[in-house]
């Protein structure tokens, strides 16, 4: 079955400390995305890929960085200088091209910091 | 500052009856809008979409309609099923950028 892994499903991690969320998919999406939700606010980018080895800045991206090595993945770091790290993270992908596509999301992974 | 806006945190329907999300945005220059529906601690799901050159998609039970002239979308659930319970999002997109902007989500709750 195609479709998009995160994991873990729930992160605990100390404050001070890096983490990274894993992301996965196989249905040959060239674009990919990391979002973060908090209560009460919709999904929000932190960055995004439209191709292997590029990625971009989205509205949030400070204190996070990624890399886009391989298609079928795009993990997200967390760094110690994002200053409210605890939230629920969700990947997606969509296809790239001419027409407009919609996005397919992974389970999410919930991010606590203590 | 956000260019798609639910203003209506929740809704609650009637089994049988329709509901009617809503959603605004201000960005002109959008030409894309879809809705996604969400279960609590999964990722969101597709449920519908529609191009600017169209002011109505249906599927189903559920239609959007696009009202270009107000930046306004509505999807409506008819009729609505409690298996519909659950947090509706609206996103938008431009120029083929592959970059979504999404609302603050509407939590549906249909009654038995």
């Amino acid at each position: 079955d195609g479709g998009i892994t995160q994991s873990p499903k729930y992160l605990f991690r100390k404050e001070g400390q890096n983490v990274t969320l894993s992301c996965e998919q196989n249905l040959n999406h060239d674009a990919m995305y990391w979002y973060r939700q908090d209560p009460g606010q919709g999904l929000r980018l932190i960055y995004y890929s439209q191709i292997v080895n590029d990625f971009q800045k989205g509205d949030i991206a400070e204190g996070y960085s990624v890399s886009r090595e391989k298609k079928e993945s795009f993990p997200l770091t967390v760094t110690s200088a994002q200053k409210n790290p605890t939230a629920f993270y969700l990947c997606a992908s969509s296809i790239s091209g001419t027409d407009y596509y919609e996005q397919y999301f992974g389970p999410g992974t919930r991010l606590t910091v203590t | 500052d956000q260019q798609v806006k639910q203003n209506s945190p929740s809704l609650s329907v009637q089994e049988g009856r329709i509901s009617i999300l809503n959603c605004d945005y201000t960005n002109s220059m959008f030409d894309y809008f879809l809705w996604y529906k969400k279960y609590p601690a999964e990722g969101p799901t597709f449920l519908i979409s529609i191009s600017s050159i169209k002011d109505k998609n249906e599927d189903g039970r559920f239609t959007v309609f696009l009202n270009k002239s107000a930046k306004h979308l509505s999807l409506h659930i008819v009729p609505s099923q409690p298996g519909d319970s659950a947090v509706y999002f609206c996103a938008a997109e431009y120029g083929n950028f592959n970059k979504f902007y999404f609302g603050s989500g509407t939590k549906l709750n249909v009654k038995p």
